[in-house]
């Protein structure tokens, strides 16, 4: 596609319950990465993944964030028994050079309640 | 650890003006990328401007340019001729040569009045 796309761009769910972001990258980007804002914050790395694999998924915060991308696409961001602290933006974003040339999407929010 | 530090939280001008946003990093690396990212409220982050470390010129981007410092670890962005546009906030950000992941400051509110 033209951008990096994200879906939903808003969600609000319960505390305890499971939720599903969605990043569809640029088509072609190798790499693809997701940070989390939390409000009026910076952003904080989460994960990386080159291709399929994830080299470093050394900004997960606790085994509750949990990611996949299949077929160097497409990539989930699963966080289960949802707390309010997770409550932010989530932001995807894509690149095919490592100099930080990223491309993100317009993030989902993410409200816990 | 790299850390990036942005000390303005919130900057406002008038149009027309220009504004300079301050920003401060630390790092032992040499070789390294440093990066001003503009946030609108539509959440995307925008690319302004790059600069590699080991380039001892100055980017510029337009109305934008860079102040790079690597002795004092200081990477200040300039706006020229702000516009109203331009109200969003900006975040700086590093990346060690050869990493892939961006280390961002707290970010600055930047409003353009008219």
């Amino acid at each position: 596609g033209a951008g990096v796309s994200q879906s939903p761009s808003n969600k609000v769910t319960e505390k305890g319950k499971d939720v599903e972001l969605r990043c569809d990258p640029i088509s072609g980007h190798t790499a693809l990465y997701w940070y989390r804002q939390s409000l009026g914050q910076g952003l904080e790395f989460l994960i990386y993944f080159q291709g399929n694999s994830a080299p470093d998924k050394s900004g997960l915060p606790s085994d509750r964030f949990s990611a996949e991308r299949t077929g160097g696409s497409v990539s989930t961001l699963t966080i289960q028994r949802t707390q309010q602290e997770d409550s932010a933006v989530y932001l995807c974003a894509s690149s095919w050079t490592d100099w930080g040339g990223y491309t993100f999407g317009s993030g989902t929010r993410l409200t816990v309640v | 650890a790299q850390t990036v530090t942005q000390s303005q939280p919130e900057m406002s001008v008038q149009e027309a003006e220009t504004v300079t946003l301050s920003c401060t990093y630390d790092t032992s690396e040499n070789n390294y990328y440093l990066f001003w990212y503009k946030q609108p409220p539509s959440r995307q982050m925008i690319l302004v401007i790059r600069q590699e470390a080991y380039k001892q010129q100055n980017a510029t981007e337009n109305r934008f340019s860079v102040n790079f410092q690597k002795a004092a670890k200081s990477f200040s962005l300039k706006i020229s001729d702000s516009q109203l546009g331009d109200t969003a906030m900006y975040f700086c950000a590093f990346m060690t040569q050869g990493a892939q992941k961006l280390v961002f400051g707290q970010g600055t509110r930047l409003t353009i009045n008219p």
